[in-house]
């Protein structure tokens, strides 16, 4: 079983649709969570950052992390065109020298 | 403030020629990163540096060779480039390796071709 397991789609949705995106790991150990977007052609932009547990918002996105069913979610409402682009997730243990482990993204298109 | 910088954008190389992809960072980030990001693979990590003066190997280490030049500038080499080598690189940077205070920041890219 992978560390980290992202359903690479494609996704298409019709614009102002909400979005869902996810990933499921198996280390209990992981406490930080991110997610990243990639435009075709571009390196990835972290879009969101959150620790342990929980939800997070920041304007249309929203993160949300369930660590006892080792479970993250990245929800997009009223999806534009402009959000058209692969997301990444990507998480980390607590402390010392452990990078991050990447999911391989899903791609998802928005349609105007 | 140029966030991840690096050079060059696309290079094309024949079978055995070797090169330096180049990147740097002004964020005053200890860590350094260089993923290859591949159809299917997603991002692989080749080498990172923790900090200034330490190298280790990531994931897929072969055929590459790595300089932490000072704390700004991490450089990538391929000795003798194979057609295998063909991806997209990616430098990236975080304030530390490990958490918190880890979310790497990419730089555009470098588009290589090996012939």
């Amino acid at each position: 079983q992978k560390e980290v397991e992202q359903d690479p789609g494609p996704l298409s949705v019709p614009e102002g649709a909400i979005v869902s995106l996810n990933c499921t790991y198996s280390n209990s150990a992981f406490q930080y969570f991110m997610w990243y977007r990639q435009y075709s052609r571009k390196g990835p932009e972290l879009l969101m950052y959150t620790y342990s547990s929980g939800n997070k918002e920041d304007g249309r996105f929203t993160a949300q992390v369930d660590k006892s069913s080792k479970y993250i979610s990245l929800f997009i409402r009223d999806s534009q065109p402009s959000d058209s682009a692969t997301y990444l997730c990507a998480m980390s243990v607590q402390g010392g020298s452990e990078k991050l482990v990447f999911g391989k993204g899903t791609k998802l298109t928005v349609n105007p | 403030n140029a966030g991840v910088t690096q050079t060059p954008k696309f290079q094309v190389l024949k079978t055995g020629q070797s090169m330096t992809l180049q990147c740097a960072q002004d964020m005053n980030h200890n860590s350094m990163y260089w993923y290859r990001q591949d159809p299917g693979m997603g991002l692989r990590l080749i080498y990172y540096s923790a900090s200034e003066g330490t190298t280790d190997k990531g994931e897929v280490p072969n055929g590459y060779n790595v300089s932490r030049l000072n704390k700004r500038e991490f450089s990538l080499r391929l000795e003798s480039a194979a057609p295998s080598q063909t991806s997209v690189y990616f430098c990236a940077s975080s304030y530390r390796a490990g958490g918190p205070y880890n979310e790497q920041f990419f730089g555009p890219g470098t588009r290589l071709t090996v012939l």
